[in-house]
């Protein structure tokens, strides 16, 4: 079974702080990435995907990945009340599928 | 255009009623797809169109029957749902259903079924 595990939270930060989200990953082939924020209510909006070992910086957001030890995450820095959201970590365990496979999601609430 | 576009954005059915839920993109992918997702829940994958024929089906019971018209356009034709088929219905598009890209999604149908 392959498995992409998330804390649920919710994840607590003041508001300038800095924002560590993680995620792990069951299935050592997997190939891509991504991070999704979800508001309450809305859909799910892709905000950052990597394929290699290392950190991908994308303005406030830096998602690191680590294949070895099977965990991808997501820091948010200066962060915002409007940060407050579920960030879904996704994951396509093989190449050439069709199917991401989510994590259940780490609610996080940046606080004013 | 950048958006997925579903329509409409709340429904509420009988469980004896027919309806259906519109997806529509216009960025030229060619793999689209249709999720559920109940509260506090992850998105479930229901359905992946991609170049307009049916790829995979995620043993979804027949009262959801899925329509791909065009490249541009995904159906969702619903009839004798059940109450615990409400949830977000939530479509999605990437340039190749076979690939690393990531997902468009549209704002989804919220759906309640009485």
């Amino acid at each position: 079974q392959k498995e992409v595990e998330q804390n649920s939270g919710p994840l607590s930060v003041p508001e300038g702080a800095i924002a560590s989200l993680n995620c792990t990953y069951s299935d050592r082939g997997s190939q891509s990435f991504f991070w999704y924020r979800q508001y309450s209510g809305k859909s799910p909006e892709l905000i950052m995907s990597i394929y290699s070992n290392g950190d991908k910086e994308d303005g406030r957001f830096t998602a690191q990945l680590n294949k070895a030890s099977q965990y991808v995450s997501l820091l948010i820095r200066d962060s915002q009340p409007s940060d407050s959201a579920t960030y879904l970590c996704a994951v396509i365990p093989v190449t050439g599928t069709y199917k991401y496979i989510f994590g259940t999601g780490t609610r996080l609430k940046v606080l004013a | 255009d950048t958006e997925v576009t579903q329509t409409p954005k709340h429904l509420v059915m009988g469980m004896t009623n027919k309806k259906s839920l519109k997806c529509e993109q216009h960025m030229g992918h060619r793999a689209m797809y249709w999720y559920k997702q109940k509260a506090k829940k992850p998105p479930e994958l229901m359905f992946v169109y991609s170049y307009e024929k049916l790829s995979i089906n995620e043993s979804v019971p027949s009262r959801f029957s899925p329509e791909c018209p065009n490249s541009s356009l995904l159906n969702l034709h619903l009839h004798a749902l059940q109450p615990e088929d409400s949830a977000l219905y939530l479509c999605a598009s990437s340039q190749e259903a076979d690939s690393d890209y990531g997902y468009t999604f549209g704002s989804g149908t919220r759906l309640t079924v009485v």
